[in-house]
Parts: structure tokens; sequence; C-alpha cells
């Protein structure tokens, strides 16, 4: 079966140029996460979404970045006016199957480099 | 103050004996879970193991095992013998809370290198 998938895996931006990430979930899962991951770092949680509503985004680090997931499956993770300090591999997962633990199902992950 | 806690940045195993690689955690809650991803050059988190903070066993899957000692807080993986595959890098997480549905707060990670 499918797993998480997103794209593009590589991308290169000038400083200031909008991006846009993009992340299919496993299908039927309801849940879904973003997280960045700063080089030698461990992941850092962005935002969560249940279906399309997102019920957390306490950790976008600013009003640049911004997130959707419209009709509950497909989600876009937009970063406005990006900046140096942006770089970093942004990772989607998604939960929500028959597991009793509900774990967080990862895709490859989106490596962003601002120049 | 750091929630997940791994302080061995680089571990070095033969291939074939086992290894502990440390978790320890900080948290309030008395209901949480404890998971342990693998994440190899590729990139992508593989989800290996999980303990919830009820559980009265120590969880296992495969060469994998969870040594969770609650009173001291910590969650060590153990893999049994080691592969050349294992190499990778190896990150513990927790979520906080019953809610099923809550973000993984992950530590530093350990950077796992399989000696042939």
């Amino acid at each position: 079966g499918a797993g998480v998938s997103q794209s593009p895996r590589y991308k290169v931006a000038k400083r200031g140029q909008d991006v846009a990430l993009r992340c299919d979930p496993i299908s039927g899962h309801v849940s879904l996460f973003w997280y960045q991951q700063a080089l030698g770092q461990g992941p850092e949680f962005l935002t969560y979404f249940q279906n399309e509503a997102q019920l957390d985004k306490s950790g976008l680090p600013s009003d640049r970045f911004f997130a959707e997931r419209p009709e509950g499956s497909v989600s876009t993770l937009k970063i406005q006016r990006t900046q140096q300090e942006d770089s970093a591999v942004y990772l989607c997962a998604s939960s929500g199957g028959p597991s009793d633990h509900n774990e967080q199902f990862f895709g490859p992950g989106t490596r962003l480099t601002v120049l | 103050a750091q929630k997940i806690t791994q302080t061995q940045p680089g571990m070095f195993v033969q291939e074939k004996e086992a290894v502990t690689l440390d978790c320890t955690y900080d948290t309030s809650d008395p209901s949480y879970g404890l998971f342990w991803y693998k994440q190899p050059s590729s990139g992508e988190m593989i989800f290996l193991i999980y303990q919830g903070s009820y559980d009265q066993q120590n969880a296992t899957e495969g060469r994998y095992s969870l040594n969770f000692q609650k009173a001291r807080k910590s969650a060590n993986l153990v893999i049994s013998a080691s592969q050349l595959g294992d190499s990778a890098m190896y990150f513990c997480a927790m979520r906080e809370g019953i809610w099923q549905g809550g973000k993984l707060i992950f530590g530093q990670g350990t950077e796992l290198s399989v000696k042939p």
C-alpha cells in the first residue's frame, strides 16, 4: 500500500520567494502533522490537522508559515518570503489507522534550501 | 527544559552484538506514550516500537525491545543481533496525554554505526 508522499523532495528558493510543500497522507488517515527538522536535530512540531480542521498551529515559527488541508486529505505547507533560517527538512506524518497506539507514519520529507 | 533527552550523539556496535540507546523523558502527565523511530540516510522516519505509560510489560518488536523504567523516566531502546542495515539515526519521542492524536516531541537523536 502507498505510504505518505511529499513533493517536491528538494526545493531551492531565493530569499524572499514563496514556497509551497505538498503532503499526500495515507488514504483514510484522519490526522496529519507537519514537522520541521533542522540539520542534526530531531523533528520539531509545526501544526496538526484532524480532517480539514487545523487544531494546533502552536509550532509555526512565524506568520510567514501557513498550512491548509481543505478537503481533509492532501495538505500544503506554505512559507512566504522565505528566509535562510527556514532551510530545513519538512516532514509530514499521518495517523489514524487501526493500531491501538496510533503511531505516526512519516513521508520522505522535503529538503528546503534558502539561498 | 528538554522533555526528551538522548545523551549519546553517536554509538558504535559490532555486527551481531546488542546495543542500548538511551532515552530519558520529563513529563508531569500521568498518561503518555513513548516511541522510537529510525531515520536512515534516505531521511524517512520509520516507526520501530511503542510503550504506553500504563503498560505493565516492556514492549518488544522482533529484534527491538524497550527497557521502560517508569520511576527513572527512562525508555531505552535495545537492539539485539545488530545488522549492518541498522546503521542510522535513532530518535526517541513522547506523546503527552491520553489523546492519541497528539503531537510528538523528539529528542536530539543518536547516530548508530554498525561495524562489520
